[in-house]
C-alpha cells in the first residue's frame, strides 16, 4: 500500500515564527502536492513538485516555499506564521502514471495563535 | 479556467435508502473526474474515477457514479446507505498537463439510523 506520512497531527505555533511541514511517500512517486483545506472552501494548492529540486506555485502560494531535496519528501514552509494560515494541511503524490488518482497523508492541522 | 461544483453543502439520508451527491463539472477538453471521501481528522481516500468507456463507474465501499456529458455532471450514488458512509465527500476534476487537480467545496453525508 502507498503510504503518505505527515510528520504532525497538530501544530499549535505562534505568529511570526517559521513553521516546516514534512510529507514522506514510499512509493517513489514523481509529483508531490501541498493542499490547505478551509471549510466551505475545499482543497485549495498551494504547490506542487514534478521533480527534485522542482517545484510550481498552484493557486494559493503566498505565504508559503517549499522544499524538495529529495524524492520521497516535500517540505512546506510557512516563512512568519500568520493566524490566516490556522488551516488544515494535506500532502498528497501522484505516480507517473496516465490519469492515475493521488494519495493522500493524514493532514496536518495547524493552528497559528 | 477549470471548475468543479457541488451545489449542496450538506446531504442527509436515511439508512438503507438511496443516496445521491451531486457534481457538475466545467473542463476544456476530455473530463477526468474522480470523487474522494474523506473521513473525520483523516486524509482523503480515492472512491472511484471517470477516465473514458462506460458512463457508470463503479468504485469502492459500494458507491458508483454516472457521467453525464450532456449535462455536465458527475454524480456519486449508493443503493443503500450506512451510518459509516457518513463523511465528507470531494469531487475532483483533473487539469490539462495531468497532474493537478481542481476540487470542489466539498459535500458532508449524514446518513442517520
Amino acid at each position: 500500500d502507498v503510504k503518505v506520512t505527515q510528520s504532525s497531527r497538530y501544530l499549535v505555533k505562534r505568529t511570526g515564527e517559521k513553521v516546516f511541514l514534512e510529507c514522506v511517500q514510499d512509493m517513489d512517486h514523481e509529483n508531490m502536492f501541498w493542499y490547505r483545506q478551509d471549510p466551505g472552501l475545499g482543497l485549495r494548492l498551494i504547490y506542487f513538485s514534478y521533480d527534485v529540486k522542482m517545484k510550481e506555485k498552484g493557486d494559493i502560494p503566498e505565504g508559503y516555499s517549499v522544499s524538495r531535496e529529495k524524492k520521497e519528501r516535500f517540505s512546506l514552509i510557512l516563512e512568519s506564521a500568520s493566524t490566516n494560515q490556522t488551516s488544515m494541511y494535506l500532502c498528497a503524490s501522484l505516480p507517473i502514471v496516465p490519469y492515475n488518482e493521488q494519495f493522500f497523508g493524514p493532514g496536518t492541522r495547524l493552528t497559528v495563535l | 479556467a477549470q471548475s468543479v461544483a457541488q451545489p449542496e453543502d450538506q446531504v442527509n439520508v436515511a439508512e438503507g435508502n438511496p443516496l445521491t451527491v451531486k457534481c457538475t463539472y466545467s473542463v476544456s477538453g476530455n473530463p477526468y473526474l474522480f470523487w474522494y471521501v474523506q473521513y473525520p481528522n483523516r486524509g482523503l481516500q480515492f472512491l472511484l474515477k471517470y477516465i473514458t468507456g462506460d458512463n457508470l463507474v463503479k468504485g469502492s465501499y459500494g458507491f458508483e457514479a454516472e457521467f453525464n456529458k450532456s449535462q455536465t455532471s458527475f454524480h456519486l450514488k449508493k443503493p443503500s446507505a450506512l451510518v459509516s458512509d457518513s463523511a465528507l465527500y470531494f469531487c475532483a476534476a483533473l487539469n490539462s498537463g495531468y497532474s493537478t487537480l481542481t476540487f470542489g467545496k466539498g459535500t458532508m453525508l449524514l446518513v442517520s439510523p
